[in-house]
């Protein structure tokens, strides 16, 4: 079966220190992976979608970056952090070739203080 | 560019009660839907998938249906539970393999 995982859970970083948060997926080949990130009284925003090793495309201009250096393994980065980068990170898996809708990892609080 | 609403945002209702969650869209090439239910500070659990050749699908307390022609979606909730309180968001993706697009929730609490 296949599994999507996400950490660290919680992260609590000052402003202008760097971030990585990683996800990778287990039991599928060459998924389609996607950030999102949820603020406090907002919906979710989708941040970055990748359908393949390099390919990554974003969906708003922000302070973060996305990679994906391996086929199941989807990183969100920054090399500042600000106060408006705080919140909920998602991430989330799906396959194109069939109709199974999207799977989402267990999400990262960050908190930048 | 596809805009997802739902309403209400907010809902409260006594335990038994059976409801309705709405979900509507502003582009009606939705290639398919996806209800999820988010408990507090946790990620998003998938409750039912429309696929794009269907109408609605099931589960249990579960109902969902779309029309694609109103830009429409519904969840009904039968015979609440207190253990149904949670955040319900509808999302939909206009192509296969693309990025979902979510509306903003509506958060129920059903009272014992």
């Amino acid at each position: 079966s296949q599994t999507i995982h996400q950490w660290p859970a919680t992260l609590v970083q000052p402003v202008g220190s760097p971030l990585s948060l990683e996800c990778t997926v287990e039991g599928t080949s060459n998924p389609n992976l996607y950030w999102y990130r949820q603020a406090a009284g907002r919906g979710l925003q989708l941040l970055f979608y990748s359908v393949g090793i390099g390919q990554i495309s974003s969906e708003v201009p922000q302070n973060l970056s996305a990679s994906r250096p391996q086929d199941r393994q989807f990183i969100l980065s920054s090399k500042k952090l600000l106060l408006s980068d705080s919140g909920f990170y998602l991430c989330a898996w799906s396959v194109s070739a069939f109709n199974y809708g999207y799977t989402f990892g267990s999400g990262t609080r960050l908190t930048v203080v | 560019k596809q805009e997802v609403t739902q309403i209400p945002a907010a809902l409260s209702v006594p335990e038994g009660e059976n409801l309705v969650l709405n979900c509507s869209f502003t582009d009606s090439a939705i290639y398919n839907l996806q209800w999820f239910r988010q408990d507090p500070g946790k990620g998003l659990t998938s409750l039912l998938l429309i696929q794009s050749s269907q109408r609605e699908q099931t589960s249990g307390r579960l109902n969902a249906s779309l029309d694609k022609s109103s830009g429409r979606s519904t969840l009904y909730i039968a015979a609440s539970q207190p253990g149904d309180s949670a955040t319900y968001l509808c999302a939909g993706a206009n192509q296969a393999g693309t990025a979902l697009i979510f509306g903003k929730g509506t958060t129920l609490s059903v009272s014992s």
